[in-house]
């Protein structure tokens, strides 16, 4: 059964740092990972997506990388904004039409 | 740019009552999910529902929930006779293909349920 976890619960950095969050899962016969963003109190937001066959996405000052032997994947977040203060939610997809999700890791950043 | 919206954003039943959480997906979408993250825990999937029918359900899903897409629209969540345990954010999701794919899924802002 696919168990994601994610390092760690919770963060706190001031403004500026570059900062990476951790995300493991115990399957590593998956389709694709997805990393979520989800502010208190609204839904969810994509940020970005990885297929199975790709080692990395880049979107703005967001960077998730997967290895998939290992089953791990991080989320780079450079020179971070208070903004940015949010849960950031790992998900992986290993076939039909579920995805799981882990715990989150919330993260403040300090101005 | 177009969004998954939920009605209502918090409701608030008995235990044993029946509740129906309302969703429109994204007009051209054609998958359509349903997961809730009771407090402090994870996002669960719960089902997933194609061409009218339900594709995929997990073990939580059981014989007190049903969706339906009654109309072009909308999308819905029955739960037949709620439970105290039944509390927690219900978020609704679409896509244009299922997942697994280079999709991604867009969550509407959630649904909060609580029974008393």
């Amino acid at each position: 059964k696919q168990e994601v976890t994610q390092i760690p619960a919770a963060l706190s950095v001031p403004e500026g740092e570059n900062l990476v969050l951790n995300c493991s899962f115990t399957d590593s016969a998956i389709y694709n990972l997805q990393w979520f963003r989800q502010d208190p109190g609204k839904g969810l937001t994509s940020l970005l997506l990885i297929q199975s066959s790709q080692r990395e996405q880049t979107s703005g000052r967001l960077n998730a990388s997967l290895d998939k032997s290992s089953g791990r994947s991080t989320l780079y977040i450079a020179a971070s904004q208070p903004g940015d203060s949010a849960t950031y939610l790992c998900a992986v997809h290993t076939g039909g039409f579920k995805t799981i999700f882990g715990a989150g890791t919330r993260l403040f950043v300090k101005a | 740019e177009p969004e998954v919206t939920q009605t209502p954003s918090h409701q608030v039943t008995q235990m044993g009552q029946e509740v129906i959480l309302r969703c429109v997906p994204i007009s051209n979408h054609l998958y359509f999910y349903w997961y809730r993250q009771i407090l402090g825990q994870k996002v669960e999937f719960l089902v997933s529902f194609y061409n009218n029918e339900i594709s995929e359900k997990s073990e939580i899903f059981d014989d007190q929930f049903s969706v339906e897409r009654p109309d072009g629209s909308n999308f819905t969540l029955k739960i037949r006779s709620t439970k105290l345990e039944d509390s927690a954010m219900y978020f609704c999701a679409s896509s244009v293909n299922g997942v697994g794919g280079t999709d991604t899924q867009y969550f509407g802002p959630g649904t909060r349920l609580t029974v008393l």
